[in-house]
């Protein structure tokens, strides 16, 4: 089974460019996760969507992040304009309904951003 | 106040040894508790998922203790290949930072 797909593996970019970071969950989870990744501050949940319908985001850490699940099988996560602190590895993940039921994590994208 | 607190280590043990993380967490009313392990440079994988009872997977055990608001994970006979940084998730969706392990020769 594929799991948890994301794109690209890694970008490189300049301040002040747009960056989209592509996630596809595992076919059938209903619960999606956008995370971010930095020796400085952990894990760090951005924001979570059920359904296609972000649920919480709080953790998203200013306006020039957005996030779109337009379907089932896809979700964006965008950067507009990017930052040099904005460098640090996104994680998506997904998970069906179910308090029992674990989170399954994609590759993730390494941001560089110069 | 954070939400999972965790030692971050790292934890440096040889071949053999038998070593314990402890993760406390601030809310009561969590219902699921997980270990996840997270290899350097690549993305978290779940470990185990910790019931109420406790519950042992080979040389893994975890505990909770829901009084004290605490998981544990016990690794026994420490192998090379426990090295990774280990993360505890006492809230499903919410991680700590991680404790990294070092098993050495």
């Amino acid at each position: 089974d594929a799991g948890v797909i994301q794109s690209p593996r890694h970008e490189v970019t300049e301040m002040g460019q747009e960056v989209t970071l592509r996630c596809k969950p595992i076919s059938g989870h209903d619960y999606l996760f956008w995370y971010r990744q930095t020796m400085m501050r952990g894990l760090e949940l951005l924001i979570y969507f059920n359904n296609n319908v972000p649920i919480d985001d709080s953790g998203m850490p200013e306006d020039r992040f957005s996030a779109k699940m337009p379907n089932a099988s896809f979700s964006t996560l965008k950067i507009q304009p990017s930052e040099p602190r904005d460098s640090a590895v996104y994680f998506c993940a997904s998970t069906i309904q179910g308090v029992t039921s674990p989170l399954h994590f994609g590759n993730g994208t390494r941001l560089t951003v110069t | 106040r954070k939400e999972v607190e965790q030692d971050p280590g790292p934890f440096n043990v040889p071949e053999g040894a038998t070593v314990a993380f402890n993760c406390t967490y601030s809310n009561s009313a969590s219902q699921s508790f997980f270990w996840y392990r997270q290899d350097c440079r690549k993305e978290p994988k779940l470990l185990m998922s910790v019931y109420s009872s406790g519950n042992e997977d080979g040389r893994f055990t975890a505990q909770l203790n829901r009084a004290s608001q605490y998981i544990s994970l016990l690794i026994r006979d420490s192998k090379l290949s426990d090295s990774a940084t280990y993360l505890c998730v006492p809230l499903r969706i919410y991680f700590g930072s991680g404790t990294k392990l070092n098993v050495k020769p």
